[in-house]
This record gives structure tokens, sequence and C-alpha cells, in this order.
């Protein structure tokens, strides 16, 4: 079964500076990747996605991603953060017809 | 804004009580999804019906059922609530029949059992 693990549950950061979020996945067959972002008090909405192509993918809000097949994983970064990004963001997985969430990881931007 | 409309957006009730949540998708989406977002168990995926039908399913419990109606508009009926049952339940819609991991989320309805 496909999995998804986001190995920090926050990560606090100051403003302007730059910012990775780490996303593992689990899975014997080719995946579509996601990450999505929940501002408080708001639904899930998408960031960017990974489905075949380059490895390296931009999103909204001037992050990105890279999809590295050898380690697994889909990290998100971000080369200087603002105080609007502070949020919770969610790496996922995509199993055929379903969507499996991680745990989320909690961005803190201080100023 | 997602164009995904959901309601209520708070509910609070006693333990044994039913509820039911509704959500209209965005404009133009035949599919329906139900997430529960709880502290202890994260995002969940409960279950999607597409154009009336049922499409696929997930950890939904037996005390749960949902229906997609004509109009589109679907409800999620929570019964025999527990304390256990207290979270956030997100519907989300997409287009097609299939998931392809590009959902539009509402705001959730956050349920509290007492």
């Amino acid at each position: 079964a496909q999995s998804v693990t986001q190995l920090d549950s926050q990560v606090p950061v100051f403003e302007e500076a730059p910012v990775e979020l780490r996303c593992n996945y689990s899975s014997s067959v080719s995946v579509y990747l996601f990450w999505y972002v929940q501002y408080p008090n708001q639904g899930l909405q998408l960031l960017l996605k990974y489905l075949s192509g380059s490895t390296l993918v931009k999103g909204i809000n001037g992050f990105e991603a890279e999809f590295n097949k050898s380690q697994t994983s889909f990290h998100l970064r971000k080369p200087s953060v603002h105080i609007s990004d502070t949020a919770e963001y969610f790496c996922a997985v995509h199993n055929t017809d379903k969507l499996i969430f991680g745990t989320g990881t909690r961005l803190q931007v201080f100023p | 804004d997602s164009g995904v409309t959901q309601t209520p957006k708070h509910l609070i009730t006693a333990t044994g009580q039913r509820v039911t949540l509704r959500c209209s998708p965005r404009s133009g989406d035949l599919s329906v999804y139900w997430y529960q977002q709880s502290l202890d168990q994260g995002l969940q995926f409960l279950i999607q019906y597409y154009n009336g039908e049922e499409r696929a399913k997930g950890n939904i419990l037996e005390r749960f059922s949902a229906q997609q109606f004509p109009d589109l508009h679907s409800e999620l009926n929570l019964s025999s609530l527990e304390l256990g049952d207290s979270a956030l339940y997100f519907c989300a819609s997409s287009v097609g029949p299939e998931n392809t991991g590009e959902l539009f989320f509402g705001e959730g309805s956050r349920l509290t059992v007492l």
C-alpha cells in the first residue's frame, strides 16, 4: 500500500529565510505526488503537483518541489518565506482512486 | 474561494445524536469527496460520489453514510455520535469520476461532540 511520511510536524523559521518541508513516500508503482496548503480556518488548496516529466515542479506562491525517485522523496522548498506562508502543509500521494495525505507540517514564520 | 460550499461551519451536539453535513460542489464538478480531519488520525478519506453514485470508499464507519442528490449536492450523515467523532469534516470536488489528485476543498464543518 502507498503511504506518505512527513518527517517534521512543525517547522519554525524567520521571515525571508529559506525553508524545506520534507516528504517521503512508499510505493511500488509510479506515483503522482501533491502538496496542499491549509491556511488558518480554511480548506486545503493545491500548491503543486508531480505527475511525470521534469522532476522539479513549481507551484503557487513561489514554492517548488523536487521528485527524487531513488530517495522516494518529494520535498517542498521556498528560497525566502513570508509571514503569510504560515500554514499547515500536506504532502499527498495518489493511489488508484484515493488521495492519501501525510500528517502535515506546521510552518510557522516569525518576523 | 474554492467554489465548494459547506454548511454548517460549526456544530456542537451530544453523544448518541445524529447530524447531517451538507456540501455543494464547484459549478461543473460531478464528483464529491468527504474527508475527516482529526488530531490523532490526520486527514482520512471517507467516501466519494460521482454523479449520484458511490464511486470509492475509504475509512468510513458504518454509523456514517452519505449520498449525492440529482442537483449534485451531497450530505454526510453521522449517527450514534461518539466523542471521538469530533473532527473537521471536509468536502472536496472534482470534475470527473477519476480522482486525479486535484481536488477543490471547502472550508470544512467543525463537529464537536460533547
